[in-house]
């Protein structure tokens, strides 16, 4: 049971480089979810996809795109990397809303 | 909108019980998530309340009032595993989860 898979565990970039993380699910969940996590704070949502072709905005998206052309993938692009996007970012998923977001072990990045 | 109320700290020492209380101001109520997270660790799912009462799953239980806008968390036979911060999610309608800082649990021996 594989569940959240996000790749890699840890990064570190330069100022104005960008990057993929990569987030896949198993579970067959149609709700989808990017968060990051800055020391000592709660979770912010950055975009989220109810299913496959179709995403929306969080509370943070700027600096961030996003992708659902399967169900089971949802990758987060970084474009230009800046200093104020280091943080720890995690995946989730959910059958609906109703039900629990089952998360990923994070990605630690950095931002030099 | 959404407004969650929850104590920042809390300490206790093994094999106590401590209770987690939450009060909370939403619209399009649909139910309250509770989850742990670990220092460094992804967030985990406890419980989910729809209705009013308790409902108890092992040494937590988690319970709701939907008229007063109240839920609280209580951990029994409290272990050192249990430091952890405790995350009080309402469920609204059409919105993705709020999480906020939760409540951190100190467990000392």
């Amino acid at each position: 049971n594989a569940g959240v898979t996000q790749t890699p565990k840890f990064r570190i970039l330069k100022i104005g480089q960008s990057m993929t993380l990569q987030c896949a699910q198993d579970m067959n969940h149609n709700y989808m979810y990017w968060y990051r996590q800055d020391p000592g704070m709660g979770l912010k949502l950055i975009y989220y996809s109810v299913g496959a072709g179709i995403t929306d905005k969080g509370e943070v998206p700027n600096g961030y795109n996003v992708s659902r052309s399967t169900t089971e993938d949802f990758p987060l692009r970084l474009e230009l990397a800046a200093p104020s996007q280091t943080s720890v970012y995690f995946c989730a998923s959910s059958l609906g809303t109703g039900q629990p977001q089952h998360f990923g072990d994070g990605t630690r990045l950095s931002i030099l | 909108g959404q407004n969650i109320d929850q104590p920042t700290e809390m300490t206790a020492t093994e094999g106590a019980i401590v209770q987690i209380n939450c009060t909370y101001q939403t619209s399009g109520f649909n139910g309250l998530f509770w989850y742990q997270q670990h220092a460094g660790e992804a967030p985990t799912f406890l419980s989910y309340n729809v209705l009013d009462g308790l409902e108890e799953k092992g040494r937590f239980s988690s319970f709701l009032s939907r008229s007063k806008g109240y839920s609280y968390l209580l951990l029994k036979e409290l272990q050192m595993k249990d430091s952890a911060s405790y995350l009080c999610v309402p469920n609204q309608a059409g919105t993705a989860l709020i999480f906020g800082k939760g409540t951190t649990l100190s467990v000392s021996s």
